[in-house]
């Protein structure tokens, strides 16, 4: 079946301007994660949902970061008034059983986020 | 808190020949989850193994090999043999029961397999 898919791909944006990031995971998956992979770095937790819900947004790197999931399925991350140091890769993941732990998480291909 | 470390940032090996990645893992917690995942140069993340607190049990999957040990908190990864195929970055992961199933990943190790 298809898997978890991201797009755009590649992002491209300016200093200041806002960007959103989108993530459509595999079908049935009821939790779904962001993570944000910096050059040469790990895979840095961003935020995940049961459902439409966000139950912990601490992982968020500051309140220029959002993120909202509708319908159990799409997710988007945005971004607002972009800094350089937001550059990276975007990861989404899914899982397919809500809320527990140990579950396999998917993931997508990410998108590169580059602020020129 | 909880930490994984992968203390091999890179490695090279000549193909036909065995190596193995390291994982040390820190968490309070009793019940845990292990991953390893594959990241070839494509930049996806492919899964390759999960292995829970309680289940010690080494496991092989053809070329692929796990040692858990809870004893000294590693969790490795052995290729057998390796492929120019193989060369990726390896991660390993740890999810612990009380964040949500939130994956504390290491920083990877850079594996390259020379033809």
């Amino acid at each position: 079946g298809a898997g978890v898919s991201q797009s755009p791909s590649n992002k491209v944006t300016e200093k200041g301007k806002d960007v959103e990031l989108r993530c459509d995971p595999i079908s049935g998956h009821t939790a779904l994660y962001w993570y944000r992979q910096s050059l040469g770095q790990g895979l840095e937790f961003l935020i995940y949902f049961q459902g439409n819900s966000a139950p912990d947004k601490s992982g968020l790197p500051s309140d220029r970061f959002s993120a909202e999931r509708t319908g159990g399925s799409v997710s988007t991350l945005t971004i607002q008034r972009t800094q350089q140091e937001d550059s990276a890769v975007y990861l989404c993941a899914s899982s397919f059983r809500q809320a527990l732990q140990g579950d396999t998480q998917y993931f997508g291909p990410g998108t590169r986020l580059t602020v020129l | 808190a909880q930490k994984v470390t992968q203390a091999q940032t890179e490695i090279s090996v000549v193909e036909k020949e065995d190596v193995t990645l390291d994982c040390v893992y820190e968490t309070r917690d009793t019940t845990y989850y292990l991953f390893w995942y594959k990241q070839p140069p494509s930049g996806e993340l492919v899964f390759l193994i999960r292995r829970n607190s309680f289940d010690e049990q080494n496991e092989i999957s053809g070329r692929y090999s796990w040692n858990f040990q809870k004893s000294t908190s590693s969790f490795n990864f052995t290729i057998t043999a390796s492929q120019v195929v193989d060369s990726a970055v390896y991660f390993c992961a740890l999810s612990v029961t009380n964040t949500g199933n939130q994956f504390y990943f290491g920083t990877g190790t850079s594996l390259t397999v020379i033809p």
